[in-house]
């Protein structure tokens, strides 16, 4: 069975600075690699996703994630923080049939 | 287009009530799902239909947990005598196709919070 690690609880990042969410996932094929956001109240939202070919996927409001097989690892990344980006991020991991395997994600706090 | 609703968005229930969770999927959407979200964790897969099929439900953690989807639209998730340990959000989700590289978009969710 597919599983996912968010190794960071908590980040807190000053806004206009970078940002990297880390990821691992354990699966035994090449995976479908997803980022979702969840902000309070609100449902979760793909921010992007990764199947196959290039390894550098970009996604909405700026993100971006690179999948590593070496390293097993789908970090996601922004260059430059908004203070709208604070929320909740999970990553999760699909297996070749309809289920998805989310980790526990992260919380992300801006600072001014 | 409407997203995914879901009703009602907070259910308090005393221990040892029913309740039943409500989730209108996008119009046309072929599978639905149902995840548990505890408080500080990510979602958790309950169960998945395929239009009014229900070909997985693995993950319902007890059989006080029963979800139906009779003409393959709306689902609900009825789960009988509740316990405390049910308190958590319920989240549904629907996609276009059957795989999971189809988009799942998720509803806000039901907050459950048995006293």
């Amino acid at each position: 069975a597919q599983s996912v690690t968010q190794p960071d609880i908590h980040i807190t990042v000053s806004e206009g600075a970078s940002l990297e969410l880390r990821c691992n996932y354990s699966y035994g094929a090449t995976p479908y690699l997803f980022w979702y956001v969840q902000s309070p109240g609100q449902g979760l939202q793909l921010l992007l996703k990764y199947f196959s070919g290039d390894t550098l996927v970009q996604g909405i409001k700026g993100f971006e994630a690179e999948f590593k097989r070496s390293q097993s690892s789908f970090n996601l990344r922004k260059p430059s923080v908004h203070w709208s980006d604070a929320a909740e991020y999970f990553c999760a991991v699909g297996a070749r049939d309809y289920k998805l395997s989310f980790g526990a994600g992260t919380t992300v706090t801006v600072r001014a | 287009g409407a997203g995914v609703s879901q009703s009602p968005r907070y259910k308090v229930a005393k221990r040892g009530q029913d309740v039943a969770l409500r989730c209108d999927p996008i119009s046309g959407h072929v599978s639905l799902f149902w995840y548990q979200q505890a408080l500080g964790q990510g979602p958790e897969f309950l169960t998945y239909f395929q239009n009014e099929a229900q070909l997985d439900k693995s993950g319902l953690p007890s059989d006080r947990f029963f979800a139906e989807r009779p003409e393959g639209s709306v689902s609900t998730l009825k789960i009988q005598r509740t316990q405390q340990e049910d308190s958590a959000v319920y989240l549904c989700a629907s996609s276009q196709g059957t795989g999971s590289y189809n988009e799942q978009f998720f509803g806000p969710g039901t907050r459950l919070t048995v006293l």
